[in-house]
C-alpha cells in the first residue's frame, strides 16, 4: 500500500542522548514535513523539505536536525539540546495539483518520552 | 494565510448530523478552506476542501457562505468512530515554489455519544 511509514511507534530517550525518528514514503512526493504535537495542542512545524538535499526550519527547529538524502526518506534527530522532547511526532508528505490544491498525508506518529 | 476560529469542543448524538463551524473572516479570494481530522493517537486525515462552492464527498459535506467568511463541515450521520479533533485550515492556493504551509490550530474536539 502507498503511504507514510513512521518508526518506531514508541521511543524512550535518556538524558543527553540523541535519538532518530524514521519517516519513509512511497507516494513519490517531493515535499515532506515534521510536526510536533503536545497534549491538547495543535501541530507545530519543526522542519520541512521541498526537495531532495534541501530543507527549511519551521517554527520550532531548535534542538532538532533533519536530512533529506533520498526522496523517500526524511529522518528527524532529536538532539540533547532539545530540553523538553516528550511529545507526539508526526511526519507528512504533500501532493499538489495544478489548481493549487494541496493534500497532506500523515504517518501514524511516534510518541517520544524521556526516561 | 487567514486565521480560523473554531469552538474547542462539541457533542453529537450517534446517527445525527454533526455540524462543525469555522470562522475565517479575513479569508482572501485565492484561499482554500481545508478540513482534516485526527483520531486519538493517529496522524491527521484529509476530509474535504473547497474554494467558493459547496462540496461533498464520501466522508462529508462542506458548506461555504457566500461571502466566504465562514464554513460548516457536515457529517450527515455521525458514528462513534467520528469522535476526533477536527481542524479547519485556510491556505492560499499553492503553485510552484510558493512558500508557507498548512497550519493546524487546536481544532474542535467532536464527541459522538451513543
Amino acid at each position: 500500500d502507498g503511504g507514510i511509514t513512521q518508526s518506531p511507534k514508541y521511543l524512550f530517550r535518556k538524558e543527553g542522548q540523541n535519538v532518530t525518528l524514521s519517516c519513509e514514503q512511497n507516494l513519490n512526493h517531493d515535499a515532506m514535513y515534521w510536526y510536533r504535537q503536545d497534549p491538547g495542542q495543535g501541530l507545530r512545524l519543526i522542519y520541512y523539505s521541498q526537495i531532495v538535499n534541501d530543507f527549511q526550519k519551521g517554527d520550532i527547529a531548535e534542538g532538532y536536525s533533519v536530512s533529506r538524502e533520498k526522496k523517500e526518506s526524511f529522518p528527524l534527530t532529536v538532539t540533547s539540546a532539545q530540553k523538553n522532547p516528550t511529545a507526539f511526532y508526526l511526519c507528512a508528505s504533500r501532493s499538489r495539483t495544478g489548481t493549487g490544491f494541496e493534500k497532506l498525508f500523515f504517518g501514524s506518529g511516534t510518541q517520544l518520552s524521556v526516561l | 494565510d487567514a486565521k480560523t476560529t473554531q469552538p474547542p469542543s462539541m457533542d453529537c448524538a450517534e446517527g445525527r448530523a454533526a455540524n462543525l463551524p469555522c470562522n475565517h473572516s479575513t479569508i482572501s479570494g485565492n484561499e482554500y478552506v481545508y478540513w482534516y481530522r485526527q483520531i486519538h493517537s493517529q496522524g491527521p486525515q484529509y476530509i474535504i476542501h473547497g474554494l467558493k462552492n459547496n462540496e461533498t464527498n464520501e466522508m462529508a459535506s462542506l458548506i461555504i457562505t457566500e461571502d466566504r467568511k465562514s464554513s460548516t463541515l457536515i457529517l450527515p450521520h455521525a458514528t462513534l468512530r467520528d469522535t476526533a479533533v477536527y481542524y479547519c485550515i485556510v491556505r492560499v492556493a499553492a503553485y510552484g515554489g510558493s512558500q508557507g504551509n498548512l497550519i493546524f490550530g487546536k481544532g474542535t474536539k467532536l464527541s459522538v455519544k451513543p
